[in-house]
């Protein structure tokens, strides 16, 4: 299957600032590269997503780029607010709507 | 629109006890998957339905894990004998064809 690494493991910014998280994929036939915000004590709840035939995808603070040559694709959160702070997890799919998780970032915003 | 839910939201068992979850999807999602998540880790596949139909069970202990999705829509995750490395939660998801999936907040299983 499928192998998602990401990083960092744990990251801490200050209010208003940004925040990138990069995953890396083995299989290039992975088309599919959603994102995911936990919270505690919460389920992962999908925040952007992007195919492979886009570049970059934008919805508000939160962007998501993809290099397809080099399989990685990274999301950054600007103006970071305290409550960004949250695990975030990236995902892979391939086909038939399987999804590989990477290992998640941990995202403390301090205010 | 409602939500994935699930229940229990906890469950305490002692090692050797049986336990089941339940899931009921989103209306219309044809998909459903049971993900196992260790504390500290991403979710990591158990088991996909489509429909009624298991899509991929590769990475499900079935010689204690049993899981089920009755008319395509509600489905069981049963655990029989439990061990004590299966603590973890429990997050059901659903979706569309060819879209992410959305996550229940799942059941935390406790087995002392």
């Amino acid at each position: 299957g499928e192998n998602v690494e990401q990083h960092p493991s744990t990251l801490s910014v200050q209010e208003g600032d940004s925040a990138v998280i990069k995953c890396t994929y083995s299989d290039s036939a992975s088309n599919y590269f959603p994102w995911y915000k936990q919270e505690l004590g919460k389920g992962p709840q999908l925040i952007i997503d992007i195919r492979s035939n886009v570049g970059e995808k934008k919805d508000q603070r939160i962007a998501v780029t993809l290099n397809k040559t080099a399989k990685h694709f990274s999301l950054h959160i600007t103006e970071t607010q305290p409550e960004d702070s949250a695990v975030y997890f990236c995902a892979a799919s391939i086909s038939r709507n399987q999804f590989y998780f990477g290992t998640g970032t941990s995202l403390t915003v301090i205010p | 629109e409602a939500g994935v839910a699930q229940s229990p939201r906890y469950k305490i068992i002692e090692k050797r006890q049986s336990v089941a979850f339940w899931c009921n999807p989103i209306s219309g999602h044809a998909t459903l998957y049971w993900y196992q998540q260790i504390l500290g880790q991403g979710p990591k596949l158990l088991i996909q339905f489509q429909n009624n139909g298991v899509v991929d069970d590769s990475q499900l202990p079935k010689d204690r894990f049993s899981a089920e999705r009755l008319k395509g829509v509600d489905s069981t995750l049963k655990i029989q004998p439990a061990k004590l490395e299966d603590s973890a939660v429990y997050l059901c998801a659903s979706s569309l064809i060819g879209r992410a999936p959305y996550f229940g907040a799942g059941t935390r299983l406790s087995v002392l």
